[in-house]
């Protein structure tokens, strides 16, 4: 069955420091993967997807496919970063959106 | 400006209420989303929906219903609620093909007493 992992419910980094949120995904199609983020008290939206290949914020993320991974990093960490982080895998079949549990970010000044 | 709408905000209610959650986009996206998630933890799809008056229950099990008569509304509607209905519901919507992205509303907070 698809499935999304994120094994870290807390990170917590120093500013200037760099960060890296993992996400495992299991699944047997075509995988597509998105970074979706939501700060204190907005709504949750789009960071940036693999199909892109774009920096956003200072954040990439890399489609392994061998290691079923879609890591996300920033190589130096602001305070402005801190916020729920979740990766998203979307089905080729019927486009639904398979979450994982998140990952809430921290960064300390 | 083109945005997607959820109202209430907020909303506490007693057991056994009908409410209604609403969710309205102006973006003109054909599919749309109810989400629920408990604090600090993943989204679970609970109802979807392809377009004008296509509706299908999600992956969570879930007693609320929902209906799409208009492209832009997306309502939920629960018949009689009870405590364990207490959580965070979110509405989004998106358009079809790669790589689009999904855009959410700011998500209704229901608490059941």
């Amino acid at each position: 069955a698809q499935r999304v992992t994120q094994p870290e419910k807390l990170l917590s980094v120093f500013k200037g420091a760099p960060v890296e949120l993992k996400c495992n995904y299991s699944y047997s199609g075509s995988p597509e993967l998105f970074w979706y983020v939501q700060y204190s008290r907005q709504r949750l939206q789009l960071l940036l997807r693999h199909i892109s290949r774009e920096s956003i914020k200072g954040f990439t993320a890399d489609l392994n496919k061998g290691e079923t991974s879609f890591h996300l990093k920033k190589p130096f960490a602001q305070e402005e970063d801190s916020a729920m982080y979740y990766c998203a895998l979307r089905l080729d079949s019927n486009y639904q959106l398979i979450w994982g549990a998140g990952t809430k970010l921290i960064i300390k000044p | 400006e083109a945005d997607i709408y959820q109202t209430p905000r907020y909303l506490v209610i007693g057991t056994g209420k009908k409410i209604t959650l609403e969710c309205s986009q102006t973006m003109g996206h054909d599919k749309m989303y109810w989400y629920q998630q408990d604090p600090g933890m993943e989204l679970h799809l609970i109802h979807y929906s392809y377009g004008v008056n296509s509706t299908e229950k999600g992956d969570l099990s879930s007693e609320s219903t929902v209906s799409r008569i208009r492209t832009e509304h997306f309502p939920l509607t629960l018949e009689s609620a009870r405590p364990s209905h207490t959580s965070q519901y979110l509405c989004a919507s998106s358009e079809w093909g790669q790589g689009t992205e999904a855009f959410f509303g700011q998500g209704t907070r229901l608490t059941v007493v």
